[in-house]
């Protein structure tokens, strides 16, 4: 069974900071690694997706890199602003299914 | 085009009674999923449908839970005769045939008192 473990589990940062969120999970079978943002109160909002033959994906100041056969994801965020500050969710999705598998979550808080 | 639409934003339901959640996946949009994010835990997965078909129904509980996706229509999760512990925000997300990335919609909170 795939578990997916988000480390921290929270972080606050002065703003300007550079940050890493981390993400491992179980089973190396993926397909592929998504990261999403989630707002309190919100849906999520797709950031990056990462196929499983790839070993970054970047957008804007997102960085997104995967590891497969150690299990691990991290999420690159460069000069973190006060509009960042939300939870950071990575989800898995294994061969064969279609079904996401979530981590708990890195809740940001980027100090202004 | 519209985003993933969901309704109501929030239910609130006395135990006992039913609850039904709708979904309106994104046009063009074949592939809906729902999951369910419980009072401090991370999303579960709970069903995948397609038109008028369950393709995945692993995440769902065995009895009072039910989805469809009919051909015409939004998608529906029916709870039936709701505990205090199916309180949680229902997400839907859809995704196009043969896309990658899941479109989530802004979940239903759904409390029963």
């Amino acid at each position: 069974k795939q578990e997916v473990t988000q480390i921290p589990a929270a972080l606050s940062v002065p703003e300007g900071e550079n940050l890493v969120l981390n993400c491992s999970f179980t089973d190396s079978a993926i397909y592929n690694l998504q990261w999403f943002r989630q707002d309190p109160g919100k849906g999520l909002t797709s950031l990056l997706l990462i196929q499983s033959s790839q070993r970054e994906q970047t957008s804007g100041r997102l960085n997104a890199s995967l590891d497969k056969s150690s299990g691990r994801s991290t999420l690159y965020i460069a000069a973190s602003q006060p509009g960042d500050s939300a939870t950071y969710l990575c989800a898995v999705r294994l061969t064969g299914r279609r079904a996401l598998t979530f981590g708990s979550g890195t809740r940001l808080q980027v100090q202004p | 085009n519209a985003g993933v639409m969901q309704n109501p934003r929030h239910l609130v339901r006395r135990r006992g009674q039913e609850a039904r959640l709708r979904c309106s996946p994104m046009k063009g949009h074949s592939h809906v999923y729902w999951y369910r994010q419980l009072p401090e835990e991370g999303l579960k997965f709970m069903v995948y449908l397609q038109k008028e078909n369950i393709i995945d129904e692993s995440g769902m509980p065995k009895e009072r839970f039910s989805a469809e996706f009919p051909k015409e229509g939004p998608s529906i999760l029916r709870i039936q005769q709701v505990v205090r512990g199916d309180s949680a925000a229902y997400f839907c997300a859809s995704s196009p045939w043969g896309g990658e990335v899941m479109y989530f919609g802004p979940g239903t909170r759904l409390t029963v008192t």
